[in-house]
């Protein structure tokens, strides 16, 4: 069965370095998210992603913040200058043509831990 | 403010009872509704998805329910078993926006004993 699949699995950085964190959604798919979800927290909407445009994001989202789809297969979200509260698992995410009314499929999630 | 509520937060359970989880969401206006289960540092399986033109929505021992003018939804699940201990969290995407977005709930934690 297709899955979502990111890399890497945990990531550790140092406090203002730059990471990238790494998708493939399912092949089909078009529409391309990121969650995070901060240890006991809930899960939380990042940005959502349609024909190469961020079509909605959340006001965790800033300009530290950033989406790139660099290939036919490959989703990234790059966060340029890492501070200790990005600390989380990040979740990529894909769905069918019809957003609205298609499920998420949600990958294993990166941990990202800022030291 | 659109939120979702998950009661209870924990549930402990012997094997072999039916149980029902609660998801409560404070706008009725949605798209649909997705139920989701955690394992523990792993990612979120999707298990049900409700559309707002649906009541119920079944798939194996799992049954969801939606009852959008009292923005609450229901996950039942029959026969419990061990291998179902694990956190179920409901995702509401909202109309009232651009729709894109899952808005989740907290969770609530299952152990089947």
């Amino acid at each position: 069965e297709p899955e979502v699949t990111q890399t890497p699995s945990h990531q550790v950085t140092q406090m203002g370095q730059e990471v990238i964190l790494r998708c493939v959604p399912i092949s089909n798919h078009l529409y391309f998210y990121w969650y995070r979800q901060i240890l006991g927290q809930k899960v939380e909407f990042l940005v959502s992603f349609y024909n190469n445009e961020i079509s909605e994001k959340s006001e965790i989202f800033d300009d530290q913040f950033s989406v790139e789809r660099p290939d036919g297969s490959n989703f990234t979200l790059k966060i340029r200058s890492t501070k200790l509260e990005d600390s989380a698992m990040y979740f990529c995410a894909s769905s069918e043509r019809d957003s609205f009314f298609y499920e998420q499929y949600f990958g294993p999630g990166t941990r990202l831990t800022v030291t | 403010k659109q939120e979702v509520t998950q009661i209870p937060a924990a549930l402990s359970v012997p094997e072999g009872e039916n149980l029902v989880l609660n998801c409560s969401f404070t706008d009725s206006a949605i798209y649909n509704l997705q139920w989701f289960r955690q394992d523990p540092g792993k990612g979120l399986t999707s298990l049900l998805l409700i559309q707002s033109s649906q009541r119920e929505q079944t798939s194996g021992r799992l049954n969801a329910s939606l009852d959008k003018s009292s923005g609450r939804s229901t996950l039942y699940i029959a026969a419990s078993q061990p291998g179902d201990s694990a956190t179920y969290l409901c995702a509401v995407r909202w109309n009232s926006n651009s729709g894109y977005a899952l808005n989740f709930g907290k969770g609530t934690s299952l152990l089947v004993t």
